[in-house]
């Protein structure tokens, strides 16, 4: 168990909708990170924040967005779902948000019909 | 862009047996070259790390092997278990970056008893 917790484990929806996925770090990191991962794109970093504010922004849609709150979780917005946003997505988190170890959360296995 | 490309997508290894993966690089600004675990139903998890001033890092059975003028890596596992089965991720990324992670498409090894 890495401490990071993700809130919901699944999520069925339909084209069109929008969700909210959740994410706890572990006790005392400040930094939290979201990935996407799927068959055909692979791991791929979405956005990373740090103590509250945007620190790096990577492939993320404009329907996309995310923020950290002030006791340190994290919601990513899904918005106009499409048939290809269906994929996991991964909350991780870090000490500091400099190079150091990632710790993964399990995961949110979105799937749109 | 595909900025870290790994190979072989997947891999089959006898117990006792080396596995091999490797990865090629692009960005010469990368400096930091962690290598992720991931079981079925789980998130990414790190192995192992090593960053360009060292050629070779090891921990336990698993060793990571740097070519910054090749601008190539690779993780062996040695004496292979098949406890080991799992899909290995290569990733990189730069510091002034903040530690956003590009990872490698991924290689999924199966470790026959």
């Amino acid at each position: 168990d890495s401490g990071v917790t993700q809130t919901p484990k699944h999520l069925i929806t339909a084209t069109g909708q929008r969700v909210t996925l959740r994410c706890s770090p572990r006790s005392g990191d400040l930094s939290v990170y979201w990935y996407q991962q799927s068959l055909d794109q692979g791991l791929q970093f979405l956005i990373q924040y740090y103590n509250g504010e945007e620190r790096a922004k990577g492939n993320i849609l404009e329907r996309f967005s995310a923020q950290q709150f002030p006791d340190l979780h994290s919601e990513l917005n899904l918005s106009s779902l499409e048939l290809g946003d269906s994929a996991l997505y991964f909350c991780a988190s870090s000490r500091s948000g400099l190079q150091e170890t990632q710790y993964f959360g399990p995961g949110t296995r979105l799937l749109v019909l | 862009q595909q900025q870290v490309k790994q190979s072989p997508q997947s891999l089959i290894v006898q117990k006792g047996g080396i596995s091999i993966i490797n990865c090629a690089y692009e960005n010469t600004a990368f400096d930091y070259f962690p290598w992720y675990q991931q079981f079925p139903g789980k998130g990414p998890a790190l192995l192992i790390a090593i960053r360009p001033d060292v050629s070779e890092k090891k921990e336990g059975r698993f060793t990571i092997s740097f070519n910054k003028s090749a601008k190539q890596f690779s993780l062996h596992i040695m004496d292979s278990q098949p406890g080991d089965s799992a899909t290995y991720f290569c990733a990189a990324s730069e510091n002034n970056a903040g530690n956003m992670l590009t990872f490698g498409g991924g290689t999924r090894l199966m470790v026959k008893p």
